[in-house]
């Protein structure tokens, strides 16, 4: 099975510009999750949608959001970019559950200049 | 925020020394995940421990879980140099949301020195 791809895999935009991410799944796995991983906070999590539905929702301003496509397939959006978005994106699929054996794609590096 | 907390933050050992790490927790958890990162790159995903259970090996890689300590460690035996990576420890606990959410710690720097 193919495993799971984000696209772009890297990004440079400005700051008040919006961007959009994309992420396909494992085929079959219906969870997605995004995640934010930056130097000094670490690996943070986002949202996670299944069966289209946002499921779950981190602690972050409303200037990301995502959504989730009838065949899995998920973006994330970031509005108004901040400097302090500069960081690596990553999306994981699963199954069924957030609680499952998470598949990490490679990322995107988003640089915010 | 973070759940889980790994110990040491950095690691620095000679190839075929063994390497421990350490993670501590403040929730009850559901199951606890252990996964690997090369620079910059996608996670990978290494061992799954649940909470009823205390031990759990998988080729050179053994992990034990402590709930009463809300604790684990990762033990990898006989390290090699592709061993050099960073490891996460992610715990999955009920959101309240309806669902269960991972949350990662900062993770452990492992270097394997040839």
């Amino acid at each position: 099975k193919a495993g799971v791809t984000q696209t772009p895999r890297y990004l440079i935009k400005t700051r008040g510009q919006q961007v959009t991410l994309s992420c396909s799944p494992i085929s079959g796995h219906r969870s997605v999750s995004w995640y934010q991983q930056t130097p000094g906070q670490g690996l943070q999590f986002l949202f996670e949608y299944f069966s289209e539905t946002q499921r779950n929702k981190g602690n972050f301003p409303g200037r990301f959001s995502g959504r989730q496509f009838s065949n899995s397939r998920s973006e994330m959006n970031v509005s108004t970019l901040e400097l302090g978005d500069s960081a690596l994106y990553l999306c994981a699929s699963s199954l069924v559950s957030g609680e499952e054996t998470q598949y990490f794609g490679p990322g995107t590096r988003l640089l915010v200049l | 925020s973070q759940q889980g907390e790994e110990d040491p933050q950095a690691l620095s050992i000679q190839e075929g020394e063994n390497a421990t790490m350490n993670c501590s927790y403040k929730t009850s958890i559901n199951n606890l995940q252990w996964y690997r990162q090369n620079s910059g790159r996608g996670l990978v995903h290494l061992i799954l421990i649940r909470s009823n259970e205390r031990e759990k090996h998988s080729g050179r890689l053994r992990v034990t879980l402590d709930t009463s300590k809300k604790s684990s460690s990762l033990l990898i035996t006989a390290s090699r140099a592709a061993d050099t990576a960073s490891y996460f420890c992610a715990t999955a606990a009920f959101s309240g949301a309806g669902s269960y959410q991972l949350t990662f710690g900062k993770g452990t720097k492992l270097s394997v020195i040839p």
